[in-house]
């Protein structure tokens, strides 16, 4: 059974960035995809992108192309993800989310504890 | 832009049935997902392709689809299951993930 512990809490400045880690055990990190999803206080789950470590291939959702990076580090297991120019409407708990997939379409079938950045002047 | 719909909010007695709707066009072609999640706790993965439940979930939760519309019933509901219940697929072309806005379900 795969276990995703995430970083801390953050706080940043409008226009910083921010990268949260996400370390996996108890499974097959490289082969497996490792997603992002983000939920604002109060509201849903957003799907912002993901990586599958042994390529170092990624795709993100085109609301944040251009301004989420995510990463892998397959020697420890961990993957990021940064989010630069932040905006107050980033505060959120960020969660990474490994991923499978049913037919051509992913899941998510097992989560990190989520990591809350606030982003605040 | 494609959307999943799902009622907002759902109430049931317990030991009663509640049922959780999620529409999309996309539903005929792409498999749903269903997440259960408490305040304060990570989303759990309770149906995914659809109807097949992951280990270690009760056999009271079973999903359908019918086309356009999936369904994550709730058969003989308890207190514990009171929850925000998200929808997620996928657009026609399986490149993006999407999900529902999300459905409260209150336990009376």
């Amino acid at each position: 059974q795969v276990q995703l512990v995430q970083s801390g809490a953050e706080v940043k400045k409008p226009g910083s960035s921010v990268k949260v880690s996400c370390k996996a055990s108890g499974g097959t990190f490289s082969v497996r995809i490792m997603s992002w999803v983000r939920q604002a206080p109060g509201q849903g789950l957003e799907w912002m992108g993901g990586i599958i470590p042994i390529f170092g291939k990624t795709d993100y959702a085109q609301k944040f192309q251009g301004r989420v990076t995510i990463t892998a580090d397959e020697s420890t297991n961990t993957a990021y993800m940064e989010l630069n120019s932040l905006k107050s409407e980033d505060t959120a708990v960020y969660y990474c989310a490994r991923t499978d997939y049913g037919g051509n379409s992913r899941y998510f079938d097992s989560w990190g504890q989520g990591t809350l950045v606030t982003v605040s002047s | 832009s494609y959307e999943l719909t799902q009622p907002p909010s759902v109430s049931v007695s317990p030991g009663q049935t509640a049922r959780i709707t999620c529409s999309g066009d996309e539903l005929s072609k792409q498999y749903a997902y269903w997440y259960q999640q408490k305040p304060g706790q990570a989303p759990v993965l309770m149906i995914y392709k659809d109807n097949e439940r992951p280990s270690g979930i009760p056999e009271r939760f079973s999903g359908s689809n019918s086309g356009t519309i999936v369904t994550l019933t709730i058969s003989g509901v308890q207190a514990e299951d009171e929850a925000d219940y998200y929808c997620q697929s996928a657009d026609g072309s399986g490149t993006y993930v999407l999900f529902g806005r999300g459905t409260k379900l209150t336990v009376l």
